[in-house]
């Protein structure tokens, strides 16, 4: 089956660093989705991004998050200063069809950023 | 804005025998979507049944099956003949029908339970 992937697996940074987290959806895939995961907690949405803009974005994604998708290949979550409590999992999932349908989101394994 | 609630964070079951994981979720809408997750250890997120609401018959995945109650807004997951690897954290999660508007495909995730599998 066909994988997302994300880099890299684990991220330690210090308090007020930028950090880019990276993804590749599966190649033939249009839309794209953040999620965030801390620690023992849901699940939460963070962002969906389709034709190049964002889609919707949840009231976690503020002035500090970022998406891209610089290279038709790969797409970014960028923070832009991290603080305590960005410490989570970060998945990166993608899917080929939009949300009208009952169309799987393929999750990646996610990316652990540690803020110390 | 939907809402989706699993109310046992933990749940345990001999391996072989069926165990239930409920989910009741709460929207306006009348078209929409529900997915079971399973996240093991290594935290991926893996689908493991999904459910149209148009639809009345229940869907099944071989050993996994979901009785879903449309009227109530619950959506309950079956695993029968339990395996060693059916050791997990198990989400329930909601997604609108509606393309654009204010939830533009994204996943509304419950709380999870985390299922036990006893040799």
């Amino acid at each position: 089956e066909p994988e997302v992937t994300q880099t890299p697996s684990h991220q330690v940074t210090q308090m007020g660093q930028e950090v880019i987290l990276r993804c590749v959806p599966i190649s033939n895939h249009l839309y794209f989705y953040w999620y965030r995961q801390i620690l023992g907690q849901k699940v939460e949405f963070l962002v969906s991004f389709y034709n190049n803009e964002i889609s919707e974005k949840s009231e976690i994604f503020d002035d500090q998050f970022s998406v891209e998708r610089p290279d038709g290949s790969n797409f970014t979550l960028k923070i832009r200063s991290t603080k305590l409590e960005d410490s989570a999992m970060y998945f990166c999932a993608s899917s080929s069809t939009g949300p009208a349908t009952n169309e799987k989101l393929f999750f990646g394994s996610g990316t652990q950023l540690s803020v110390l | 804005a939907q809402t989706v609630t699993q109310s046992q964070p933990e749940m345990s079951v001999q391996e072989a025998e069926t165990v239930t994981l409920s989910c009741t979720y709460d929207t306006s809408e009348s078209d929409y979507y529900l997915f079971w997750y399973k996240q093991p250890p290594s935290r991926q997120m893996i689908l493991v049944i999904r459910q149209e609401a148009y639809k009345q018959q229940n869907a099944t995945e071989n050993r996994f099956s979901v009785n879903f109650q449309k009227a109530a807004k619950s959506f309950s997951l079956k695993i029968s003949d339990s395996q060693l690897g059916d050791a997990a954290m198990y989400f329930c999660a909601y997604r609108s029908a509606r393309s654009g508007g204010t939830s533009y495909g994204k996943l509304t995730f419950g709380q999870g339970t985390i299922l036990t599998v006893h040799p």
